[in-house]
């Protein structure tokens, strides 16, 4: 079975600082990595994907992330917060078939 | 951008009663899914749905829960007889193809409360 584990619940970062939600995973094969981002009362939006290729993935809003399969990590990062950022961040995994396996989730939390 | 709209928003019910959740996924995506979130924490999968019949569900779908394609444009979820700790919000995401690599397309959600 797959899994997705999102460490920490919390992440507080100062706008213009950069920030990393840190997600691990466990899959048998080869993974299809995902994040999400969340605002208040909306459904999930769709921020980037890991396939296959480089390790390091560039999605929307200025968000990467890097895949490191040694650590069976994705973290996602941003070179400089927003305050706009704020919001509560889903790490996923599928299976071959599309069926999502989110992690708990971690409010981002970027204070002026 | 095409998006998956969810109807209603917000749906009061009285524990035991059917409630039928509407979405209408993007018109040229084949594989349909429904999930729930309790109080803005984990999301959690309910059922996939492809060429219509179930391709997948979880414990969590247990009898009380069925789904269907009514016509060629909706998707529902309808609980039988609501329990109170049915109250979360449900969504409602399509992909293109049931193939890993696809994100997941949300819609906004309904909000289901259990009275």
């Amino acid at each position: 079975a797959q899994s997705v584990a999102q460490p920490e619940d919390q992440v507080n970062v100062a706008e213009g600082n950069p920030l990393t939600v840190k997600c691990t995973y466990s899959v048998s094969g080869n993974p299809y990595l995902f994040w999400y981002v969340q605002y208040p009362n909306r459904g999930l939006q769709f921020l980037l994907k890991y396939i296959t290729g480089d390790n390091l993935v560039k999605g929307s809003y200025g968000f990467e992330a890097e895949f490191n399969k040694s650590q069976t990590s994705f973290h996602l990062k941003k070179p400089s917060a927003l305050v706009s950022d704020s919001a509560l961040y889903f790490c996923a995994v599928n299976t071959n078939a599309g069926k999502s396996t989110f992690g708990d989730g971690t409010t981002l939390t970027v204070k002026p | 951008e095409p998006e998956v709209t969810q109807t209603p928003s917000h749906q009061v019910t009285q524990m035991g009663q059917e409630v039928i959740l509407r979405c209408v996924p993007i018109s040229n995506h084949l594989y349909f899914y429904w999930y729930r979130q309790i109080l803005g924490q984990k999301v959690e999968f309910l059922v996939s749905f492809y060429n219509n019949e179930i391709s997948e569900k979880s414990e969590i779908f247990d009898d009380q829960f069925s789904v269907e394609r009514p016509d060629g444009s909706n998707f529902t979820l309808k609980i039988r007889s609501t329990k109170l700790e049915d109250s979360a919000m449900y969504f409602c995401a399509s992909t293109p193809f049931p193939e890993g690599n696809q994100p997941q397309h949300f819609g906004d959600g309904t909000r289901l409360s259990i009275l």
